[in-house]
């Protein structure tokens, strides 16, 4: 079965450092999303990105934050200046059609912000 | 001071029992609403959606409940089996948007 995979599988970074995270989306899949989960909290939505462009972003996704497809496998999310308070589990989404139950989830990213 | 992690719900059940997972949703202008299972170390799975012109959709052992009234969701599985044993969140939606909203999350734990 296709699956999102995600490197690394856990990041450590000291903070004010950029972070880059990424995820493999399913190979026939054009839409692509991150969440993240801070330990012990609720999943949130950051951004869902369409057709080279973000399509929707939470308040979440402010100026520290970007995404990017630099190619037709690889769909990162980069943190340009980390704070502690971004040290989450972030997870990595595709689906085919946008649909939300047809998304797969990547197994996540630990983002320790140090 | 450091901020306090929310402190999930257990619902301990016997094998081969049902389970009964509720949720409490936030929007009244929602009009899709989504389970996920959450297994330790993975990422959230979807298990069953329904959207806000239905009250009751089934799927394999699995039926989401519908009260718009009260703004209230619920998952009910049968004969829940040790492969059951995950966190389950509910997360709501505009059919038309990405931006869910999820919940906090009912840990299951299936006893022996």
């Amino acid at each position: 079965e296709p699956e999102v995979t995600q490197t690394p599988s856990h990041q450590v970074t000291q903070m004010g450092q950029e972070v880059i995270l990424r995820c493999v989306p399913i190979s026939n899949h054009l839409y692509f999303y991150w969440y993240r989960q801070i330990l012990g909290q609720k999943v949130e939505f950051l951004v869902s990105f369409y057709n080279n462009e973000i399509s929707e972003k939470s308040e979440i996704f402010d100026d520290q934050f970007s995404v990017e497809r630099p190619d037709g496998s690889n769909f990162t999310l980069k943190i340009r200046s980390t704070k502690l308070e971004d040290s989450a589990m972030y997870f990595c989404a595709s689906s085919e059609t946008g649909g939300a139950y047809e998304q797969y989830f990547g197994p996540g990213t630990r983002l320790t912000v140090t | 001071g450091e901020s306090v992690g929310l402190h999930l719900p257990t619902l301990s059940v016997q094998e081969g029992d049902n389970s009964i997972i509720n949720c409490a949703y936030s929007n009244s202008a929602s009009d899709y609403f989504i389970w996920y299972k959450q297994e330790s170390g993975k990422g959230p799975q979807f298990i069953i959606d329904i959207r806000s012109n239905m009250d009751k959709r089934q799927g394999q052992r699995v039926t989401v409940l519908l009260n718009k009234t009260v703004k209230h969701l619920s998952l009910q599985i049968a004969a829940t089996q040790p492969g059951d044993s995950a966190v389950y969140f509910c997360a709501e939606n505009s059919i038309y948007g990405q931006n869910f909203v999820f919940g906090p999350g009912t840990r299951l734990s299936v006893l022996p």
